[in-house]
């Protein structure tokens, strides 16, 4: 399987600042997607970013709020802006490796947000 | 919308098996899967299973779908200490071009030594 790195693991942020997580992967796949874990739920889809062209978002899911770049196809930021207390979750990104487009995902160990 | 259900808490005996359950609504699923969570680490795929299919197996863990009652349980043999998790059920449609994961919220397994 391929590696999915993440950074940053962990941060505590200030309400009202925004924070960008990274996203880089080792081989080059077409779709890359964020996912949130709030405290003690499951995951949440984001968005599904493609690279050359925008962010599919879910609902629920805002680009003012979550914007994502993709700009190759190993890599992806999300943005977490205008930060309040209940953006305090895990974010992960993940891929689809296999290619057969089956939702076998892999996933990053993600960065857990802390807004106070 | 979909919805994945699953029991919250799991404890077990080592070297006993554990049966994690998870029910789901959406009866145009197609593949159906299970995650394991580590402390600290992201989402690792078990195992997953197509929905034509009732039961598959791979080596300690056995994936039993029951597609009438909209059931998927994961049986883990002889399970260790290293089990010790959070197990998510997750179920897939097809949805803008690849297939779109709905997660339960997960359940904790605990393996007392």
């Amino acid at each position: 399987s391929a590696v999915i790195s993440q950074k940053p693991s962990r941060d505590i942020c200030q309400r009202g600042t925004s924070l960008t997580i990274q996203c880089q992967v080792d081989s080059q796949v077409t779709m890359m997607f964020w996912y949130r874990q709030q405290p003690g739920q499951s995951l949440t889809l984001i968005a599904t970013a493609n690279q050359g062209s925008e962010a599919t978002y879910e609902s629920g899911f805002v680009i003012d709020k979550f914007p994502i770049s993709r700009p190759n196809l190993t890599f992806s930021t999300l943005t977490v802006s205008n930060m309040s207390p209940e953006d305090s979750s895990i974010y992960l990104c993940s891929v689809d490796f296999s290619g057969r487009g089956t939702g076998e995902l892999f996933f990053g160990e993600g960065s857990r947000l802390t807004v106070l | 919308g979909e919805d994945v259900e699953q029991s919250l808490f799991l404890s077990v005996r080592e070297g006993d098996s554990s049966v994690i359950n998870c029910t789901y609504t959406d009866s145009s699923s197609t593949y159906l899967y299970w995650y394991k969570q580590e402390p600290g680490a992201g989402l690792q795929l078990l195992t997953y299973i197509f929905s034509n299919m009732d039961m598959k197996q791979d080596q300690r863990l056995t994936v039993l779908l029951n597609k009438k009652d909209k059931h998927l349980s994961l049986r883990i043999a002889d399970t260790q200490t290293g089990d010790s998790a959070i197990y998510f059920c997750a179920e897939s449609h097809s949805g803008a071009g690849s297939y779109q994961l709905t997660f339960g919220k997960g359940t904790k397994l605990s393996v007392i030594p």
